[in-house]
């Protein structure tokens, strides 16, 4: 394994076009995370997965945002008519379990909606 | 206009001086700390941990203080290095919560 991946590195659309990311955890974590950060603050928390199972869901997510783990390995967050404020960094992040030392964060997909 | 979001705090840290950065919580209940590193580009990377029933932890080169009475947090760097230069954030994880939250960043510039 190489770490988490993410993909696209970066995606540029038009505002009211609908955006797929994928993330590819490290193959044994069980847990797969989403955050969201935009330029000068920390990364805020979306969604998580165990296994195939999404358990928790922010409020940040809104009903445009839809994550997947149809399989318990990756990962897809799709976000429909997007709009300018959606334009941000989208982390993914995994871990075997609850332990955060190994909680391990891609590099991100830098969104920019225009 | 610029965004306020830009405005990162910044240290300045000579190359082999010490550097503290320094983070406040809000949530009482919190009963996991970590800092991360956060380079340009890359996603952020753990560095250190402590659990709310210690007040000190050290690792390589960094030592992480608690402070429950102030919900104070902060991290200490020993002989900061260029390759330390970067956005440290501090992450407090709720009881019973499986997800971070994530304080506002600390920008670190080592200056050789």
């Amino acid at each position: 394994d190489t770490g988490v991946s993410q993909n696209p590195r970066h995606k540029i659309t038009k505002r009211g076009q609908n955006v797929t990311f994928r993330c590819d955890p490290i193959s044994e974590h069980n847990r797969l995370y989403w955050y969201r950060q935009t330029l000068g603050q920390g990364p805020e928390f979306l969604t998580y997965f165990q296994n195939e199972a999404q358990l928790e869901k922010s409020r940040l997510l809104s009903d445009r945002f839809s994550a997947e783990r149809p399989k318990g390995s990756f990962s897809t967050l799709e976000i429909q008519r997007t709009e300018q404020g959606d334009s941000a960094m989208y982390l993914c992040a995994s871990s075997l379990g609850q332990d955060h030392e190994k909680l391990l964060f891609g590099s991100g997909t830098q969104l920019s909606v225009l | 206009g610029e965004s306020v979001g830009l405005h990162l705090p910044t240290l300045s840290v000579q190359e082999g001086d010490n550097s503290i950065i320094n983070c406040a919580y809000s949530n009482s209940a919190s009963d996991y700390f970590i800092w991360y590193k956060q380079e340009s580009g890359k996603g952020p990377q753990f560095i250190i941990d402590i659990r709310s029933n210690m007040d000190k932890r050290q690792g390589q080169r960094v030592t992480v203080l608690l402070n429950k009475t102030v919900k104070h947090l902060s991290l200490q760097i020993a002989a900061t290095q260029p390759g330390d230069s970067a956005v440290y954030f501090c992450a407090e994880n709720r009881a019973a919560g499986n997800k971070l939250t994530f304080g506002g960043g600390t920008r670190v510039l080592v200056k050789p």
